[in-house]
């Protein structure tokens, strides 16, 4: 079934430690995001790509960081994790870079960093 | 600043009728989206609107005015699987997508 992968489902990770997201689309869509959801926010995007070989700030980039070398995965990497990022973690997809066009979610990496 | 409002609870009962409303103070707009969530889901598309006026898709519909910066979703013949969040998010004239807090959807027997 064609969609979008994200792994892992959930982490719990100690403060200070390393961690990497992953995100996988088959869609071929141009667009990825990276979005955080917590209670009684919207959902906050963090980092986005239009292409593949270009990155973009969101909202919160503080603390993230992303790669796009290809058209199908999108990883988020938390270099030194905080108990503030502990949230929920979506990536999306769109077919073009227009903000107009609809994005298609994962189905969620729970993060708790203690 | 920019702004999205939503109710944050809403209960109704099943079969009913529940219209969930939108407003939103944006740096221009260039179109609103509606997004269905399931508890411990991803958001899924439902609808978007840009231009003024009511759309209607099955049991749902989404309506627009640009003018009052408003917009609700009316969801009808409501069933218990009606139970989610409705997140609203708004397009502004950087084209930037804004998402409110959502709207959490109880339905009751």
């Amino acid at each position: 079934i064609a969609g979008i992968t994200q792994a892992p489902t959930s982490q719990i990770l100690a403060a200070g430690r390393r961690m990497t997201l992953r995100c996988t689309q088959d869609m071929r869509h141009n667009a990825m995001y990276w979005y955080r959801q917590d209670l009684g926010l919207g959902l906050r995007l963090i980092h986005y790509s239009n292409t593949a070989g270009t990155t973009g700030k969101g909202e919160v980039p503080d603390g993230y960081s992303v790669s796009r070398a290809n058209t199908d995965d999108f990883p988020l990497t938390l270099a030194s994790a905080v108990p503030s990022q502990t949230s929920v973690y979506f990536c999306a997809s769109s077919a073009t870079s227009d903000w107009t066009d609809t994005q298609y979610f994962g189905p969620g990496t729970r993060l708790t960093v203690l | 600043g920019q702004n999205i409002d939503q109710p944050t609870e809403m209960t109704a009962t099943e079969g009913a009728i529940v219209q969930i409303n939108c407003t939103y103070q944006t740096s221009g707009f260039n179109g609103l989206f509606w997004y269905q969530q399931h508890a411990g889901e991803a958001p899924t598309f439902l609808s978007y609107n840009v231009l003024d006026g009511l759309e209607e898709k099955g049991r749902f519909s989404s309506f627009l005015s640009r003018s009052k910066g408003y917009s609700y979703l009316l969801l009808k013949e409501l069933q218990m699987k009606d139970s989610a969040s409705y997140l609203c998010a708004v397009v502004d004239s950087n084209y930037q997508l804004i998402w409110g807090a959502g709207t959490k959807l109880i339905i009751k027997p």
